[in-house]
């Protein structure tokens, strides 16, 4: 059973502070690192899908890095707005024949207070 | 473009009732698809993933079943409901090559009574 842990599970923060939130998965046998945001009453929607070791990808205000030598991914959003608030998910997919299946973390649940 | 299409959105039924969910994908062709399901308090669980017609994977022992009968059609079914079957469904697709995301439907609320 391959275990992916985000951290913290919740969190609150003011508008127009940066926020950070980690995400841990096997360093072994490691193909791809997805991140979706997924917010109340709507789809999951991937932000990014991250292959190399020491990658770094942004979309507007959000950026996040990987290390698949150690196991882990930060997602980071700067200035955090109200319309950010959303359940972040971070998916593992393993090489070899896993046929793009995605071990997901349990989320970390951000609220943005205006 | 791309879309997916998930159906019903909501569905309260009893317990030992049969269950249908249906999910189509159109503007592309071969796709992977897959069956998530969201318990109460737990993660996103892959049920099920398809990489061709009449192709299923099991992930998890349970009390469903899926089937593509058509390429780009993906169905979720059981024939006696448990109460442990409810949840959040959601169907994904996604090329079986490349590095792109799952694009998801928008999921049926799963209610056993």
């Amino acid at each position: 059973i391959l275990n992916v842990e985000q951290s913290p599970q919740s969190l609150h923060v003011q508008e127009g502070d940066s926020t950070n939130f980690t995400c841990s998965f096997p360093s072994s046998n490691f193909y791809a690192l997805h991140w979706y945001r997924w917010e109340t009453a709507k789809s999951p929607e991937a932000l990014f899908v991250m292959t190399l070791n020491g990658d770094e990808k942004k979309k507007g205000r959000i950026s996040a890095t990987l290390n698949t030598k150690e196991g882990y991914s930060y997602l980071y959003i700067k200035g955090s707005q109200p319309e950010d608030s959303a359940t972040y998910l971070c998916a593992f997919n393993a090489g070899g024949t896993s046929y793009g299946k995605l071990t997901f973390g349990q989320g970390t649940i951000l609220t943005v207070h205006p | 473009s791309q879309t997916i299409h998930q159906w019903p959105a909501t569905l309260v039924q009893p317990v030992g009732s049969p269950l249908s969910l249906e999910c189509t994908v159109e503007g592309t062709s071969n796709p992977n698809l897959y069956w998530y399901r969201q318990a109460a308090g737990r993660g996103l669980q892959l049920l099920f993933y398809s990489v061709g017609i009449g192709q299923i994977s099991s992930e998890v022992p349970q009390n469903l079943s899926a089937s593509r009968p058509q390429d780009r059609q993906f169905i979720l079914s059981s024939k006696k409901l448990l109460l442990s079957d409810s949840g959040f469904y959601l169907c994904a697709w996604r090329w079986g090559r490349g590095l792109k995301g799952y694009t998801f439907g928008s999921g049926t609320r799963l209610t056993v009574v």
